[in-house]
């Protein structure tokens, strides 16, 4: 079985600060890992995908996330954190196969 | 422009009713998925379907129906027979089908039902 764990239920950071929202899953070989970002009452956006190769992965709107297969864990990160970035952030993997789980979601919130 | 559309945005049903919520897409996938979404629950699958007249069960498929008629289009019902139906459902589509290879899924932009 596949499950994904965020930690975070609720993270605040202040404008301009550094951002990092954790990830942890269980999977018995390399699933496949994806962030997700999503504004209240909207649908996800995708931030960022990571399926083989280079283990740190650039996405939209400034984002990275790092891969780190000794931790089981895909850590989201922003350099710089902007009032627009104030969301509900879902990471998820899937095992290659049509389902897909995620997690139950980091809320952010940015003060000025 | 592509993408997922979902109607109404908003429903409200009585007790003992059922109501179908639409889900369209004009991207040309051929999966499509429908999820529930509670807080701080994150998203929970109900129904997927690889590829036009063939859908199977996800993790809470009871007191829900769907139909994949055509490959653009996947409703969802919720029956009477859903004890809490209240939520935020979201559809969505990702361009693989029977291959089994995972891309991202483009999600449209939900439906928040309650139940009066």
């Amino acid at each position: 079985a596949q499950s994904v764990t965020q930690p975070d239920i609720h993270i605040t950071v202040s404008e301009g600060a550094s951002l990092e929202l954790r990830c942890n899953y269980s999977y018995g070989a390399t699933p496949y890992l994806f962030w997700y970002v999503q504004s209240p009452g909207q649908g996800l956006q995708l931030l960022l995908k990571y399926f083989s190769g280079d283990t740190l992965v650039q996405g939209i709107k400034g984002f990275e996330a790092e891969f780190k297969r000794s931790q089981s864990s895909f850590n989201l990160r922003k350099p710089s954190v902007h009032w627009s970035d104030a969301a509900e952030y879902f990471c998820a993997i899937s095992g290659g196969y049509q389902k897909v789980t995620f997690g139950t979601g980091t809320k952010l919130q940015v003060i000025p | 422009d592509g993408g997922i559309t979902q109607s109404p945005k908003y429903l409200f049903r009585k007790e003992g009713q059922n109501v179908t919520l639409s889900c369209e897409q004009n991207l040309n996938h051929d999966a499509m998925y429908w999820y529930r979404q509670d807080p701080g629950q994150g998203l929970r699958l109900i129904y997927y379907s690889q590829i036009v007249n063939d859908f199977q069960k996800g993790d809470i498929a009871e007191g829900y129906s769907v139909s994949r008629e055509k490959k653009e289009s996947f409703p969802l019902t919720v029956t009477s027979a859903q004890k809490n139906p209240t939520a935020f459902y979201l559809c969505a589509s990702s361009i693989d089908g029977v291959a089994g290879v995972i891309n991202e899924q483009f999600f449209g932009p939900g439906t928040r039902l309650t139940v009066l």
